[in-house]
């Protein structure tokens, strides 16, 4: 059981690089997240889709881009990578709204 | 906005005795859900438990319960007869459909010693 999937698993960028994280999940869930975790502070969410094609802000979505053009991915886009955007990603899906969400393994990101 | 306060950054506790992790939230909605996840070393996040505001009972999974006191906006985390897998980050959060989404509580790393 795949459940959620993210590649890459750790990636090192330097200032003003671009990259695309992407996210895939096989369990056909409406809602999908993209989260980043730093230390003190539990994860905020950067930016949601509640279905195919939709895409919406979450708490911190300055510098970053997202895209769901099939219903089991979700892209997160770094435009120009920033030392700040150092941090754990987490994608995660869910059924509805209000279900428990099902977490991808993360990817760590360091930006030099 | 909802906000979510975890106020012990780490516990620590012996193999097989009892560890309560508080949290608590501010809201003004009434129809809300909190969970429990746990983060061992590995990363993935895994859910522990979840309770719905409107139930007045206290969910309980195993081991791991809750004691939901609504008034207070609490939420604690029991986790009894600890075993060394347990050893891991602790993380509340909080949805509710005004926010239409999931809010995170700092974290509370817990470690079972032998």
């Amino acid at each position: 059981n795949a459940g959620v999937t993210q590649t890459p698993k750790f990636r090192v960028l330097k200032t003003g690089q671009s990259m695309t994280l992407l996210c895939a999940q096989d369990m056909n869930h409406e809602y999908m997240y993209w989260y980043r975790q730093d230390p003190g502070m539990g994860l905020r969410l950067i930016h949601y889709s509640v279905g195919e094609g939709t895409t919406a802000k979450g708490e911190v979505p300055d510098g970053y881009n997202v895209s769901r053009l099939k219903k089991q991915n979700f892209l997160l886009g770094l435009e120009s990578a920033a030392p700040s955007q150092t941090s754990v990603y987490f994608c995660a899906s869910s059924w509805e709204d209000n279900s428990p969400l099902h977490f991808g393994n993360g990817t760590r990101l360091t930006v030099t | 906005a909802q906000t979510v306060t975890q106020s012990q950054p780490e516990m620590s506790v012996q193999e097989a005795e009892t560890v309560t992790l508080s949290c608590t939230y501010d809201t003004s909605e009434n129809n809300y859900y909190l969970f429990w996840y746990k983060q061992p070393p590995s990363r993935q996040m895994i859910l522990v438990i979840r309770q719905e505001a409107y139930k007045q009972q206290n969910a309980t999974e195993n081991r791991f319960s809750v004691n939901f006191q609504k008034a207070a906006k609490s939420f604690s985390l029991k986790i009894s007869d600890s075993q060394l897998g347990d050893t891991a980050m602790y993380f509340c959060a909080f949805w509710s459909a005004a926010g239409n989404k999931l809010t995170f509580g700092g974290g509370t790393r817990v470690l079972v010693k032998p």
